[in-house]
């Protein structure tokens, strides 16, 4: 079946240190991945998407590189900020959903000390 | 920029009780959506909605559940007996074609007592 799995949170950080939240995936055939951001009180924003494999997406100093081989899906972000406190999610749509439901991860929440 | 609205953000229900909860996805949509993410665990699809019917649902999404687009413009999800579990948070999305413009709301959190 279709599934994302997430490092477990909470990742605590200080001001411009380097984040990685973890990513991987199983799935059939080619799926779209993305990582989703929900502020304190808000909804879900997409963060960024990669639709085939070596594709990178990138939004806001967010990166994440869609790896086939090893079926991943890392976000990284060379400096965060306070601003960036949130809970991030992992997903992915399956190459083979005509509906296109997302499956999400369970989310990791970050928090980021000034 | 367009967004999706659900109401009420914050709903109590006494167990058993019927609840709507309520969305106006963005205008010109054609799929709409309903997730929910019970306190701590992944948001999970419960049904996607397309053309005036159902198009796809989840196993959560038993007869105690119903969607409807009654006028044109709101979504609306149905619990018809709630039960304690089915306190969560209840997320409306939308999209016109594709995954370009898919679009969350705020979400409504239902609290069943």
């Amino acid at each position: 079946g279709n599934s994302v799995t997430q490092m477990e949170g909470p990742v605590t950080l200080s001001e411009e240190a380097f984040l990685t939240i973890n990513c991987t995936y199983t799935a059939t055939g080619y799926p779209s991945l993305f990582w989703y951001v929900q502020y304190p009180g808000e909804g879900l924003q997409l963060l960024l998407k990669a639709t085939k494999a070596d594709d990178k997406g990138s939004n806001k100093g967010f990166e994440a590189t869609y790896r086939k081989e090893t079926t991943s899906f890392h976000l990284e972000k060379g400096s965060v900020q306070v601003s960036d406190s949130a809970v991030y999610f992992c997903a992915l749509i399956p190459g083979t959903s005509g509906t296109y439901k997302y499956i999400f991860g369970t989310g990791t929440r970050l928090k980021v000390l000034a | 920029e367009p967004e999706v609205t659900q109401t009420p953000s914050h709903q109590v229900t006494q167990m058993g009780q019927e609840v709507i909860l309520r969305c106006v996805p963005i205008s010109n949509h054609l799929y709409f959506y309903w997730y929910r993410q019970i306190l701590g665990q992944k948001v999970e699809f419960l049904v996607s909605f397309y053309n005036n019917e159902i198009s796809e649902k989840s196993e959560i999404f038993d007869d105690q559940f119903s969607v409807e687009r009654p006028d044109g413009s709101n979504f609306t999800l149905k619990i018809r007996s709630t039960k304690l579990e089915d306190s969560a948070m209840y997320f409306c999305a939308s999209r016109r074609g594709g995954v370009e413009g898919y679009t969350f709301g705020s979400g409504t959190r239902l609290t069943v007592v």
